[in-house]
């Protein structure tokens, strides 16, 4: 069976620092794979998506970056951290050809910027 | 573009009462929706997903949702609530976006409390 992985669940860190979030998939090859962001009160807002190895998208610019660096490996990174990049991020895979994918999601990580 | 509004931020309900959940959509051709739920601090998990064929879709956790395509709503509803079902539930539309790129746009989340 599949399952996914996202680490680290909680995060501190002052405005200014990089970022790294890792999410890993297993149990399935060439997934597509999503990042979101949450925030209180506003749903899940699309970031990032990646269809395969080095194929990333953005959806709203932003200070944040996405690298797939391997086939179930997904970062989101940032070179210097903003009090309002503050929030739970999740991310999801999916295998299909897209108008019947069903995205499965990670258990997130909330990340609080000081 | 899709969209999707979920009217209730917030429903409480008594352990045992019935419970409907609504979500409207707004999108130009045959939608795939799609209820999410999830507790807190925890990732979200698929209740239910509607492609084609019957309008009544049913899900886990004895979930069940009602596409109506004249209304644009694809509610959820539960005949009898359990304390377990405390959590925050997400309606989704999927659509492609131009190209061959398809997404999944959320509404906000409804908050579910259950009072013993």
């Amino acid at each position: 069976s599949q399952t996914i992985h996202q680490w680290p669940a909680t995060l501190v860190q002052p405005v200014g620092s990089p970022l790294s979030l890792e999410c890993t998939v297993e149990g399935t090859s060439n997934p597509n794979l999503y990042w979101y962001r949450q925030a209180a009160g506003r749903g899940l807002q699309l970031l990032f998506y990646s269809v395969g190895i080095g194929q990333i998208s953005s959806e709203v610019p932003q200070n944040l970056s996405a690298s797939r660096p391997q086939d179930r490996q997904f970062i989101l990174s940032s070179k210097k951290l903003l009090l309002s990049d503050s929030g739970f991020y999740l991310c999801a895979w999916s295998v299909g050809q897209g108008y019947t994918d069903t995205q499965y999601f990670g258990p997130g990580t909330r990340l609080t910027v000081l | 573009a899709q969209s999707v509004t979920q009217p209730d931020i917030h429903i409480t309900v008594s352990e045992g009462a019935s419970l409907e959940l609504r979500c409207n959509y707004s999108y130009g051709a045959t939608p795939y929706l799609f209820w999410y739920v999830q507790s807190p601090g925890q990732g979200l998990q698929l209740l239910l997903k509607y492609f084609s064929g019957d309008t009544l879709v049913q899900g886990i956790k004895g979930f069940e949702a009602e596409f109506k395509r004249s209304q644009s709503s694809f509610n959820l509803r539960k005949p009898s609530v359990h304390w377990s079902d405390a959590a925050e539930y997400f309606c989704a539309v999927g659509a492609w976006s131009g190209g061959s790129n398809y997404k999944l746009t959320f509404g906000k989340g409804t908050l579910l409390t259950v009072n013993p």
